[in-house]
């Protein structure tokens, strides 16, 4: 099984302060994505990844970047994080678009509070 | 853009009921469609896709969803309710070319036994 492995699943910082959220996957795939989840929103695009050193906005990108130096790594930055950017980030990877290989395996997320 | 709505925020289903949760898209020609579930505290799981072909999909956990194009529906069913798909139930489609998801609102669905 494909494994989206997100290393913290719970994180409390402070306003102004920088994050680093960070994302693994262990079965080559090209894309990756980074979604955020809030109540009665679903799931919003972020930032989306097609190669290594390359990324593409998604939906909401305002105040976040990324970064994906190795294939299998897919990093989401918060400069400067504030109180509105509390909430639930979910990473997820796929395989090249094609008949039945663009589906998204999707990690457990990250809960992040800032204060 | 391709875009889907899922009208029900919430939905409480007793035990052994069936299920139907209800999805519409927004696209003219045939879409690519998902559903995916959220366990409390993890993340999605794919739960079926429908690309083309048969309109009547069948997915894992004993789900299905029929593709009704005169509707502009996807809605995912279920005969038979159990505990465990107590859960958030998310209806996606593709946007804008290649591999961008766009998600529903999401449905809460809580089982009553």
């Amino acid at each position: 099984d494909v494994k989206v492995t997100q290393s913290s699943r719970y994180l409390v910082k402070r306003t102004g302060e920088k994050v680093f959220l960070e994302c693994v996957q262990d079965m080559d795939h090209e894309n990756m994505f980074w979604y955020r989840q809030d109540p009665g929103l679903g799931l919003r695009l972020i930032y989306f990844s097609y190669d290594v050193k390359m990324k593409e906005k998604g939906d909401i990108p305002e105040g976040y970047s990324v970064s994906r130096e190795k294939k299998e790594r897919f990093s989401l930055i918060l400069e400067s994080a504030s109180t509105n950017q509390t909430s639930m980030y979910l990473c997820a990877s796929s395989s090249e678009p094609g008949s039945g290989a663009n589906v998204l395996t999707f990690g457990a997320g990250s809960r992040l509070t800032v204060l | 853009a391709q875009s889907v709505t899922q009208p029900d925020i919430h939905i409480t289903v007793s035990e052994g009921a069936s299920l139907e949760l209800r999805c519409n898209y927004s696209y003219g020609a045939t879409p690519y469609l998902f559903w995916y579930v959220q366990s409390p505290g993890q993340g999605l799981q794919l739960l079926l896709k429908y690309f083309s072909g048969d309109t009547l999909v069948q997915g894992i956990k004993g789900f299905e969803a029929e593709f009704k194009r005169s509707q502009s529906s996807f809605n995912l069913r279920k005969p038979s309710v159990h505990w465990s798909d107590a859960a958030e139930y998310f209806c996606a489609t593709f946007t804008g070319g290649g591999n961008k998801l766009t998600f529903g609102t999401g449905t809460q669905l809580k089982v009553e036994l």
